[in-house]
Order: structure tokens, then C-alpha cells, then sequence
């Protein structure tokens, strides 16, 4: 049963425009997010994160969107870059238990065309 | 800083024997490391829970006897693939948590350890 799933296994998307990768959860316990951006043969790497008492975290080209009552959130990206090509992983976590181990969806494999 | 390095990068190993991967948090404390296995276009699986000077939590489905996890020191975590077979072949990667400070949800990641079983 995958708790944390993103449908859209890849996601193209001109340079200079948004890329918008969407997460949805089905275990309503969890209480904080995250968005991990992860290359071929890398371990993952930390993007942005956001806790479920807020709706918005912005940290430059990076905004996470988390709607509580659809058990959505999405990761926006403003301006797109190559460089920005990769796969991302949402991850969500339970607060209550001590290790707060992370669930990862499947990935989003984006790509930003020049 | 918050830099994890994991060795081997690669490992090569002929079935039946065992292989040792390392996790090291190089720059900061870790009372807490997790054992992650990814195959190919799919998701990070977590495997288990590495506690400093305790046993490891293991997710429901892994064999604690087939992957032994040694968490001897604050910065130091093993994981040892007993008597592997082809069916082990996988990306593992492992991930730490900054013990100082505020608690928090952040993991910093290695590199991973790519085994390929003959």
C-alpha cells in the first residue's frame, strides 16, 4: 500500500517556465513534508520542506504547496532550469513517532528543455 | 556542511558471500542513520533504523539476519549483506540525521553503494 504517491512518473518542461510536480497521501497521521531532488547514481539531496500547520513555504525558486483536506501538496518551480533536470521525491513524516522516518513516493523524473 | 559519505561507491560480489557497506556522517553527530534500498525507477524503500549503541529497527519484510546493521559510534553506521544472492543486487543508500540542536525531520543523504551480486 503506498502511502505517498506521485502519478506522474516524468514531467517536461520548457526553461524559463514553471514545473509543477504534485504528491499525494493517503495516511492522514502525517505531519511534515518533504521534497528531495535526487541524480543518476546520487543519493538524494534536500530541496524544501513544509510542516502541516502551514499552506506555503517559499525558499527562492522553490515554493511546496500543501493542501491538508485533499491530502495534496505540490512543488513549484520558478523559473525552470537545466540544471534543474533530476528526479524529485516527495517524502512525508509522522511527527508523534520519535524517529520520523521519512515515506518517499515513486518520483518525478523532470526535465527542462533549453 | 551535513556531508554523508557512504563506501564502497561500488561493489561487485560473487554469491553466497557477504559485503559491508559504510555510512559516515562527516561533519556533524548522528544518533540516528536509516538504511534505504532503491531499485531501478522505483522509490526508496526504507529498510531500517540505525539507533547508536542499540539494535537497528527493521522494516517489516527485511531479514535482520541478512542485513546485519552496527551503529557503534556517532558517526559511524554499517550495513552488512550476509550471504548475498543475485536477488540483493540493488542501490542502498543510507541517510543520517543531525543530532544536535532542535529535533528535526531533515536526513542528509549519501552518495549510495551500488551492489551487484554474480
Amino acid at each position: 500500500d503506498q502511502q505517498v504517491k506521485q502519478n506522474s512518473p516524468s514531467l517536461s518542461v520548457q526553461e524559463g517556465r514553471i514545473s509543477i510536480l504534485n504528491c499525494d497521501y493517503t495516511n492522514s497521521m502525517f505531519d511534515y513534508f518533504l521534497w528531495y531532488k535526487k541524480y543518476p547514481a546520487e543519493g538524494p539531496t534536500f530541496l524544501i520542506s513544509i510542516s502541516s500547520i502551514k499552506d506555503k513555504n517559499e525558499d527562492g525558486r522553490f515554493t511546496v504547496f500543501l493542501n491538508k483536506s485533499a491530502k495534496h501538496l505540490s512543488l513549484h518551480i520558478v523559473p525552470s532550469q537545466p540544471g534543474d533536470s533530476a528526479v524529485y521525491f516527495c517524502a512525508a513524516s509522522v511527527s508523534d513517532t520519535g524517529r520520523r522516518a521519512l515515506t518517499f513516493g515513486s518520483g518525478t523524473r523532470l526535465q527542462v528543455q533549453p | 556542511g551535513a556531508v554523508v559519505s557512504q563506501h564502497p561507491s561500488w561493489v561487485i560480489c560473487k554469491s553466497g558471500t557477504s559485503v559491508k557497506i559504510e555510512c559516515r556522517s562527516l561533519d556533524f553527530q548522528a544518533t540516528t542513520m536509516f538504511w534505504y534500498r532503491q531499485f531501478p525507477k522505483q522509490s526508496l524503500m526504507l529498510m531500517a533504523t540505525s539507533n547508536e549503541g542499540s539494535k537497528a529497527t527493521y522494516e517489516q519484510g527485511v531479514e535482520k539476519d541478512k542485513f546485519l546493521i552496527n551503529h557503534a559510534s556517532l558517526t559511524l553506521s554499517t550495513l552488512t549483506v550476509t550471504s548475498a544472492h543475485p536477488e540483493d543486487s540493488s542501490f542502498y543508500i543510507c541517510s543520517a540525521r543531525d543530532s544536535r540542536g532542535v529535533p528535526t525531520y531533515e536526513q542528509y543523504f549519501g552518495p549510495g553503494t551500488r551492489l551487484t551480486v554474480t
